[in-house]
């Protein structure tokens, strides 16, 4: 099974400032996405990591609130900037293995309390 | 874009009875449909999945049916017990698309 290291996994911050939230993968995988969980919400997809390049991301999140680094196939980063207490939520890392299309496997998640 | 909606929102069954949960999607040629299990404070694990050339599969008490006609495929769970509490999420992969589409959640109680 597929081992996701998320870091940190809880975290208070104060308004204004900034988090990176840290994922690494124990292998290669094809696809790298953070999402969202509100309290008691779904699962909203943020963006997909890009190996090298620029993250693609979804209707109503953008680079400068949530920008995201993917440097190699295994290790990628978000940052939730300028926070206010409406980030507050949980980030999951998720990743896709070459061998099964569409299963994801989720890491343990981050969880941001914003002040 | 693919739409998936998931029913009931909240479902409280007694020990050993069976729990269904449904969703629907809007996208004919969605083909790969995984359902997740969360248990509070937890990561989501996918527990069950299915393609669209089959139209179920079990895996001990837990089963998947897709009826691609009606766009529409359910989570079947036998012999309920304490520890299936969890919020479940059905998903939905479209054609040509390298994203899922979750449902909303369920929120299962068991109770004992």
């Amino acid at each position: 099974s597929a081992v996701i290291s998320q870091k940190p996994s809880r975290d208070i911050c104060q308004r204004g400032t900034s988090l990176t939230i840290q994922c690494q993968v124990d292998s290669q995988v094809t696809m790298m996405f953070w999402y969202r969980q509100q309290p008691g919400q779904s699962l909203t997809l943020i963006a997909t990591a890009n190996q090298g390049s620029e993250a693609t991301y979804e209707s109503g999140f953008v680079i400068d609130k949530f920008p995201i680094s993917r440097p190699n196939l295994t290790f990628s980063t978000l940052t939730v900037s300028n926070m206010s207490p409406e980030d507050s939520s949980i980030y999951l890392c998720s990743v896709e293995y070459q061998y099964s299309t569409g299963e994801l496997f989720f890491g343990e998640g981050s969880r941001l309390t914003v002040l | 874009g693919e739409n998936v909606e998931q029913h009931p929102s909240t479902l409280s069954v007694q020990e050993g009875d069976s729990a269904v949960i449904k969703c629907t999607y809007s996208d004919s040629a969605s083909n790969y449909f995984p359902w997740y299990k969360q248990e509070l404070g937890k990561r989501p694990q996918l527990i069950i999945d299915i393609r669209s050339n089959v139209g179920e599969k079990k895996d001990q008490r837990i089963a998947v049916t897709l009826n691609k006609t009606a766009k529409h495929f359910s989570l079947h769970i036998t012999e309920t017990q304490p520890e299936d509490s969890a919020v479940y999420f059905c998903a939905s992969l479209g054609a040509g698309s390298y994203q899922l589409t979750f449902g909303k959640g369920t929120k299962l109680s068991v109770i004992p």
